[in-house]
């Protein structure tokens, strides 16, 4: 079973603070991604990854990075959180032996005071 | 960019019934997902299906590419079914991994 796991599942941070999102997948992926959900809004995607050191903007890139110094891991950065950063960010991996099938982990629920 | 459509978005089932779902997409597609997010967020891979019919289960899924729908069918609805269906899919031609999502049907089964 493919497995994705993130490193929080909930997170209160302060405005202006750098926060950083971390996910681990365990089934040798090539690609990674981050969305983020909203009400009314659905799931938007943020930025993916199709190889190491590799990235792509999705739809939502604006104030966020990504960093995938490894294969198994992908981080999503926040360099100074806003309020409107408040959200449900999660995590995806797929792979060309799955047929680009994505599988998601669990979710981080993120709070921006 | 692709549009993705779900219908209904409310669906409030007595347990024992049976419902479909809808997903109409406005492009051609190379990849289609349904997925279940429980209440804790977490979502939940159920088929992935671009074209053809799938069952696991009580649950069942349709894509029918050339007109550009897909139908998910819950037969004999348990409280457990309860939460958000999302359809995703993924643009023909395009990177083959990026999933657009629809709004997703929320889904509520009742004693």
């Amino acid at each position: 079973d493919v497995k994705v796991t993130q490193s929080s599942r909930y997170l209160v941070k302060r405005t202006g603070e750098k926060v950083f999102l971390e996910c681990v997948q365990d089934m040798d992926h090539e690609n990674m991604f981050w969305y983020r959900q909203d009400p009314g809004l659905g799931l938007r995607l943020i930025y993916f990854s199709y190889d190491v050191k590799m990235k792509e903007k999705g739809d939502i890139p604006e104030g966020y990075s990504v960093s995938r110094e490894k294969k198994e891991r992908f981080s999503l950065i926040l360099e100074s959180a806003s309020t409107n950063q408040t959200s449900m960010y999660l995590c995806a991996s797929s792979d060309r032996q799955d047929s680009y099938e994505q599988y998601f982990g669990p979710g981080t629920r993120l709070t921006v005071t | 960019g692709i549009q993705v459509e779900q219908s209904p978005p409310d669906l409030i089932l007595q347990e024992g019934a049976n419902s479909t779902l809808r997903c109409n997409f406005s492009d051609s597609v190379n990849n289609l997902q349904w997925f279940h997010q429980n209440p804790w967020g977490q979502l939940i891979n159920l088929f992935y299906i671009p074209s053809g019919t799938k069952q696991n289960g009580r649950l069942s899924a349709t894509t029918v590419a050339t007109e550009r729908y897909s139908l998910l069918y819950i037969s004999s609805s348990q409280t457990t079914d309860s939460g958000v269906y999302f359809c995703a899919v993924a643009l023909f031609g395009g990177t083959a991994s990026k999933l657009t999502f629809g709004t997703g049907t929320r889904l509520q089964v009742t004693l």
